[in-house]
């Protein structure tokens, strides 16, 4: 099956500091890529939409300057999260979109934990 | 806009029993998902329902789509305590390939 890799799984860091996420498409290629976050007890929400090669799509209310999304190549997408402060801390997900017309579906990453002290 | 809603958000029920949990939408979608977390880990891919009177079946869980009536449903046959996690269902916004997430249902299966 396809599999999605985030790296790292855990990061600590101090407020005003950038933090990088990776996500990788480890079997298969994504042109379209997808980030979400998942604060504690709750759903999950979608952040943006990545494509290989183009601007990242932004949903209503994430700030595309704080989230910057690059998707360089068609297994990698990075969200790196710009002067982080601990209101960014949160369960960060990515997931990769595959499968033949009609039958597309999304592979979810393990997700990142961020904690901004 | 798009809203999924689940029902119950909490579900508290003794093994051997059987459950219902609700996946209603707000607007026409024709995938919808269904997805388990446990705690402090990842989703993991249950049923991906991709047309109207669409059932699927994997051991104890059972799970149908009304395009319709845009509504889902994830039923639980003699539950074990295995099953306690979280569970989500997602809506494909028709076109966009973006899912949007219902608000979970939080099951505690007692032994």
């Amino acid at each position: 099956g396809a599999v999605v890799s985030q790296h790292p799984s855990w990061v600590i860091c101090k407020s005003g500091t950038s933090v990088k996420i990776e996500c990788r498409s480890l079997d298969f290629q994504a042109t379209t890529m997808f980030w979400y976050r998942q604060f504690p007890k709750q759903s999950l929400m979608l952040m943006a939409t990545s494509n290989e090669g183009s601007k990242a799509t932004y949903e209503q209310g994430v700030e595309k300057d704080k989230f910057l999304i690059n998707h360089a190549s068609l297994t990698l997408s990075t969200l790196t999260v710009t002067s982080a402060h601990p209101e960014d801390s949160s369960f960060y997900i990515c997931s990769a979109r595959a499968g033949g017309t009609g039958q597309e579906t999304q592979y979810f990453g393990p997700g990142t934990r961020l904690l901004v002290l | 806009e798009l809203k999924v809603e689940q029902n119950p958000l909490f579900l508290s029920m003794q093994e051997g029993k059987n459950y219902t949990i609700y996946c209603n939408y707000s607007t026409t979608s024709d995938r919808l998902y269904w997805y388990r977390q446990d705690p402090g880990k990842s989703l993991e891919s249950l049923f991906v329902l991709l047309s109207n009177g669409a059932v699927k079946q994997e051991g104890r869980l059972m799970a149908s789509l009304d395009t319709k009536a845009r509504l889902s449903t994830l039923h639980i046959t003699a539950a074990v305590h295995d099953l306690s996690a979280t569970y989500f269902c997602a809506v494909d916004f028709s076109g966009t390939y973006k899912y949007i997430f219902g608000t979970g249902t939080r099951l505690k299966v007692l032994a």
